[in-house]
C-alpha cells in the first residue's frame, strides 16, 4: 500500500527566505508526482506535474525535483512571500486504482510566511 | 477557459434530508472524482468513475451516490445515511495514467 508523506507538517519563515518542503513516498511504482496548493477554505491548485522519467520541473520561483528510486520529492520555493502562505500538497498517481483511487495525498504541509 | 465547477459553494443539510453536489467540467476528460477533506484526515476518496455510466467505491463510499449520465458531469448525493457529512467536498478529473488531476473550488456541507 503506498502511503505518502509530508514533513514538516507546519512551516513559519521571514519573508525573502528560500525554503524547501519534503514529500517522501513508500513505493517507487508511480506515474507521475503532483504538487498543489490549497489557500484556506478553497479548491486544490495544480502547481507543478513531474512524470516518473522527470527530474524536475520548474515554474517561476517553483522548483520541484524527484528522485523515484529512493522515494523523494522536494519543492523549492525561492525569495518567499506572504501570498505563499498556504498548505502545500503532495500527492502520487500510481498505475493501479483501487478503493484509494489512483491519486495517493500526503497531509500536506501548512506554509506561513511573515512580512 | 477549461475547468472544473463546483455547485453550490455552500450547502445546509436538515438531519435526515438527502442532497446532491454539482460538478460539472469542460475539459474532455474521462475520469471523475470526488474527495472528502476534514481537518488533520487529509483527502479521502467517495467515489470514482472513468467512463460514463461506470462509477466504482473509494474507502468512504457508505452514506454516498453518484451517477455519472454525461461525460461533463458526476453529481454526488450524500445521503441520510451518511451520518458525519459535515466537511468540504472537492471534485477533480483527470485525463489518462498520465495526466495530472484537475480540481474545483468545492463545496462546503454543514448539518444544521
Amino acid at each position: 500500500k503506498q502511503e505518502v508523506t509530508q514533513i514538516p507538517a507546519a512551516l513559519s519563515v521571514p519573508e525573502g527566505e528560500n525554503l524547501v518542503l519534503n514529500c517522501s513516498f513508500t513505493d517507487s511504482a508511480i506515474y507521475n508526482l503532483q504538487w498543489f496548493r490549497q489557500d484556506p477554505g478553497k479548491g486544490l491548485t495544480s502547481l507543478l506535474l513531474i512524470q516518473s522519467s522527470q527530474r524536475e520541473q520548474t515554474s517561476g520561483r517553483l522548483n520541484a525535483s524527484l528522485d523515484k528510486s529512493s522515494g523523494r520529492s522536494t519543492l523549492y520555493i525561492a525569495a518567499s512571500q506572504p501570498g505563499d502562505s498556504a498548505t502545500y500538497l503532495c500527492a502520487v498517481r500510481l498505475p493501479y486504482g483501487g478503493s484509494q483511487g489512483n491519486l495517493i495525498f500526503g497531509k500536506g504541509t501548512k506554509l506561513s510566511v511573515k512580512p | 477557459d477549461g475547468g472544473i465547477t463546483q455547485s453550490p459553494k455552500y450547502l445546509f443539510r436538515k438531519e435526515g434530508q438527502n442532497v446532491t453536489l454539482s460538478c460539472e467540467q469542460n475539459l474532455n476528460h474521462d475520469a471523475m472524482y470526488w474527495y472528502r477533506q476534514d481537518p488533520g484526515q487529509g483527502l479521502r476518496l467517495i467515489y470514482y468513475s472513468q467512463i460514463v455510466n461506470d462509477f466504482q467505491k473509494g474507502d468512504i463510499a457508505e452514506g454516498y451516490s453518484v451517477s455519472r449520465e454525461k461525460k461533463e458531469s458526476f453529481p454526488l448525493t450524500v445521503t441520510s445515511a451518511q451520518k458525519n457529512p459535515t466537511a468540504f467536498y472537492l471534485c477533480a478529473s483527470s485525463w489518462d495514467g498520465r495526466d495530472g488531476y484537475t480540481f474545483g473550488s468545492g463545496t462546503r456541507l454543514t448539518v444544521v
